[in-house]
């Protein structure tokens, strides 16, 4: 089955850095990239998402890319800020199974002020 | 704007008990799942679950495990003789069909039950 692996597991920046979160999945069959945020005790929320038909999407100060290829996919945050501390999920899905997602490790971002 | 709910927020039980978790998905939702999340770890698939049956389903989900749509608004997750390491938070979600068929790939999760087990 599907395994998706996530680096790095934490990751400390100071605000307005920028931060990069890196996943990596096994089955070329993996057609849609989603990243979950989920801060501490509440629901993951949908934050980007990415189908492999692209390589890029942008939203305001968020980012994934996609490596079909090399079946990697990543997350970028510009202009960091506190609010954007929280645990941060990739997920693979094969479309039309169904939907079920495989989610990644979970990285820990912190934004200090 | 629509959310999944999920009671009870937490469920302590003792090893042996059945609990039952229940769900609201999203109205217009067609296609239901359902997570767990142990403390500190990634969010695990259990199952999936469509036209009142199980579409897929994980190795975790075995017989101790079973879901039903009990009415038009419930999606339901029971855990038969719970054991120790059944604790963990257990999220349901939801997600709307795509024209032609499949779901539609954005799930929305609920706020989850955390599920102690003594």
């Amino acid at each position: 089955g599907e395994n998706v692996e996530q680096h790095p597991s934490t990751l400390s920046v100071q605000e307005g850095d920028s931060a990069v979160i890196k996943c990596t999945y096994s089955d070329s069959a993996s057609n849609y990239f989603p990243w979950y945020k989920q801060e501490l005790g509440k629901r993951p929320q949908l934050i980007i998402d990415i189908r492999s038909n692209v390589g890029e999407k942008k939203d305001q100060r968020i980012a994934v890319t996609l490596n079909k290829t090399a079946k990697h996919f990543s997350l970028h945050i510009t202009e960091t800020q506190p609010e954007d501390s929280a645990v941060y999920f990739c997920a693979a899905s094969k479309g039309r199974s169904y939907g079920k997602l495989t989610f990644g490790q979970g990285t820990i971002l912190t934004v200090h002020p | 704007e629509p959310e999944v709910t999920q009671t009870p927020s937490h469920q302590v039980t003792q090893m042996g008990q059945e609990v039952i978790l229940r769900c609201v998905p999203i109205s217009n939702h067609l296609y239901f799942y359902w997570y767990r999340q142990i403390l500190g770890q990634k969010v695990e698939f259990l199952v999936s679950f469509y036209n009142n049956e199980i579409s897929e389903k994980s190795e975790i989900f075995d017989d101790q495990f079973s879901v039903e749509r009990p009415d038009g608004s419930n999606f339901t997750l029971k855990i038969r003789s719970t054991k120790l390491e059944d604790s963990a938070m257990y999220f349901c979600a939801s997600s709307e069909p795509l024209r032609g068929g499949g779901p539609y790939n954005e799930q929305f999760f609920g706020p989850g039950t955390r599920l102690t087990v003594l």
